[in-house]
C-alpha cells in the first residue's frame, strides 16, 4: 500500500523559507498517471491547496502562493519537496503531502482527485 | 478561483438519521467534484471522486450526486464512526479549491 511520509522542521522563523520533503514509498513517483502535491490547513481551519507536481517537474501553484513558492521533485529518491520563503504567522499549518489519482470518464477529461494522504508535519511559524 | 460553499458548516445528528450535506460551485464545474471526510488530528480520506463515485474500500453508506453546480454527499444512516468534518473539492480547474467544510456532530 501506498506510503506518503513528510519530514522537515516543526518551527520557523518569520521571513525565512519553509522547507518539506514528501518521502513515497510501496509506489513510484515516476508513474504517468498520478501527480504530486501539498495541501495545508492552520489550526482549526479548512483546507488549502498549496500546489502540485508532475514526475517530469511540471508544477501547478496555487496563484496566492506562487510568488513564495517551489515544488521539486527527485524521481531517483521518490520525493518531492516544498519550499515556502518569506514566511508570516498565517503560514503556520499542517501541511500535508498527498497524491492525485485520475479518473477518466467518456468525453471529458481527466478527473483529479487526493486518494493516498500523509499524516500531516506541523509548522509553526514564531520567533 | 471557482469558490465552493457547504451547507450547513454544522449539523448535529442521531445514530441511524440519514443526513445529507451540500456544496455549491461559483461556477459550472460538471461532475469535477470530490468528497472527503477528516477526522481530528488525522489527514482527509477520499469518500467520493467525480461527483457520485465510490471510492474503493469505502463504505456503500456514503453517496453522492449532483452536476454542473450544486452536489450532496448522504449519509444513508449515521453510524458512530462517521461524526467528523465533511469537505467537497473541485477539479474542473487546476487551481484546487476545497468547501469551508462541515462538521457533523453526535446530537
Amino acid at each position: 500500500q501506498l506510503h506518503l511520509q513528510e519530514s522537515g522542521p516543526g518551527l520557523v522563523k518569520p521571513s525565512e523559507t519553509l522547507s518539506l520533503t514528501c518521502s513515497v514509498s510501496n509506489g513510484s513517483i515516476s508513474s504517468r498517471t498520478y501527480y504530486w502535491g501539498w495541501v495545508r490547513q492552520p489550526p482549526g481551519k479548512g483546507l488549502e491547496w498549496i500546489g502540485s507536481i508532475f514526475y517530469t517537474g511540471r508544477t501547478l501553484y496555487n496563484p496566492s502562493l506562487k510568488s513564495r513558492l517551489i515544488i521539486s521533485v527527485d524521481t531517483s529518491k521518490d520525493q518531492f519537496s516544498l519550499r515556502l520563503s518569506s514566511v508570516t504567522a498565517a503560514d503556520t499549518a499542517v501541511y500535508y503531502c498527498a497524491r492525485l489519482g485520475m479518473f477518466l470518464p467518456p468525453g471529458i477529461e481527466g478527473i483529479r482527485y487526493f486518494d493516498a494522504w500523509g499524516r500531516g508535519s506541523l509548522v509553526i511559524v514564531s520567533s | 478561483d471557482i469558490q465552493m460553499t457547504q451547507s450547513p458548516s454544522s449539523l448535529s445528528a442521531s445514530v441511524g438519521d440519514r443526513v445529507t450535506i451540500t456544496c455549491r460551485a461559483s461556477q459550472t464545474i460538471n461532475i469535477y467534484l470530490n468528497w472527503y471526510q477528516q477526522k481530528p488530528g488525522k489527514a482527509p480520506k477520499l469518500l467520493i471522486y467525480a461527483a457520485s463515485s465510490l471510492q474503493s474500500g469505502v463504505t456503500s453508506r456514503f453517496s453522492g450526486s449532483g452536476s454542473g453546480t450544486d452536489f450532496t454527499l448522504t449519509i444513508s444512516s449515521l453510524q458512530p464512526e462517521d461524526f467528523a468534518t465533511y469537505y467537497c473539492q473541485q477539479s474542473y480547474s487546476t487551481r484546487y479549491t476545497f468547501g469551508q467544510g462541515t462538521k457533523l456532530e453526535i446530537k
